[in-house]
Order: structure tokens, then sequence, then C-alpha cells
């Protein structure tokens, strides 16, 4: 079955402007979650969705927010970017109460 | 807080050597843990999981095994070959049936043919 799949693969932006990122999940899957990966900062959680309803937030200002459908497709918005928000942005999925977290190959944003 | 540390890298083996990449964490409750795989330009991919205490997740001839009484989940491989060069990733959830995984910093693996 297919897998997580994130649009776009990569982006550039411009400080100042906002992004949207998309995910769509495994079949079945309704728990989203999504990290930021930084050479400086590593893997960090933003947040988790499930069912359509926030669940769990990392340690992130409010200009990142997100949402799900009730398809459990998942997007995340950041405005105003700034020069350090450029990472890759992975998804993930899974099928609660399994424990394992399925991730797509990730969103490369640039922040020039 | 719940954290992960491994053992620093780089790694560099020669091919068929045995390795080894320490995994320690310190988290309240049972976490679950897992080691997961990034290839260059890639997403994370899932190597393997244990769930309780001295549970052995394998895959692909890695293998670990949850140890609470020394917290640890170090990674083990027989023999390693050129295309396991990766970065691995140990990784916990912070409670059961909530996706929020806790990283370690990645350990880069190289194995030289």
């Amino acid at each position: 079955k297919a897998g997580v799949t994130q649009t776009p693969r990569y982006l550039i932006k411009t400080r100042g402007q906002q992004v949207t990122l998309s995910c769509s999940p495994i079949s079945g899957h309704r728990s989203v979650s999504w990290y930021q990966q930084t050479p400086g900062q590593g893997l960090q959680f933003l947040f988790e969705y499930f069912s359509e309803t926030q669940r769990n937030k990392g340690n992130f200002p409010g200009r990142f927010s997100g949402r799900q459908f009730s398809n459990s497709r998942s997007e995340m918005n950041v405005s105003t970017l700034e020069l350090g928000d450029s990472a890759l942005y992975l998804c993930a999925s899974s099928l609660p109460p399994e424990p394992e977290a399925f991730f797509g190959q990730g969103t490369r944003l640039t922040v020039v | 807080g719940n954290s992960v540390t491994q053992m620093e890298g780089p790694v560099t083996l020669s091919e068929e050597a045995f390795l080894t990449i320490n995994c320690t964490y310190t988290a309240t409750g049972y976490p679950s843990l897992f080691w997961y795989v990034q290839y260059p330009g890639e997403g994370l991919q899932l190597l393997l999981k244990a769930t309780k205490a001295d549970d052995k997740g394998s895959n692909k001839g890695f293998e670990a095994t949850y140890r609470k009484e020394t917290t640890s989940f170090h990674l083990e491989k027989g023999s390693v070959q050129v295309s396991d060069s990766a970065v691995y990733f140990c990784a916990l959830s912070e409670r059961q049936g909530a996706q929020k995984l806790v990283f370690g910093q990645g350990t880069r693996l190289t194995i030289n043919p």
C-alpha cells in the first residue's frame, strides 16, 4: 500500500512570506504528526493530529500551525517565515494504539 | 523531560565488520523504543522497535534489546555492508497511543568496501 506522501518536496520562500505543506497519511492511519529536522537542533516534534483534533504540541512559536481534514490528510502552515525556519519538515502517520510511526520523504524548505 | 542520547559519530567501519551504536534514554513510565534510518535526501525509515522490557527488535540483520535496568537500546549488526551507510536515529515514544517521538541526535555510519 502507498506510504506517506508529502508535497511539495522542495520549496524556496522569502523571509516574511507564509508557506503551507501537505501530508497524506497511509490509508487508514488517523494520526498525523509533524517534525522539523535541522543540522543544529536535530529532529524536533511540532504537533500531532488525531481525528481532526490537535492532540499534542511541541515547543514552537504560534507561527507554526496545522490542521487535519476528515480524510486524515494534514497541512502545516508557517507564517512570517524567518531564515531559521529553513529545514526538512517531516510528516509521520500512525495507527494508534500501535506505537510506530511511518515517515514521508519530507519537504525541504529554504527561506532566503 | 524525556531524552535520548546516542553515541557520537561519525562511525566508519569496513565491510563485514561488527556494528554497535549505543543508545540510552531517560523517560518516565514505559516508553516504546525505536531505531530509524535515514538515507541521503530521504525521510526516516523504521528499522526496528521494542515495546516493553527485554523485547528484542530485529530487521535486516540489525538487532536491539530493550534493557530497562540500564535504560539502553543499543543497535547491533554482525556484518555490515556498504549499503548500510546512512544516519541512524534512536527514538522513544513518550506515551502509549499518542504519537510524540523524542529522537537522539543521530549517528552517521559510513561503511568502506
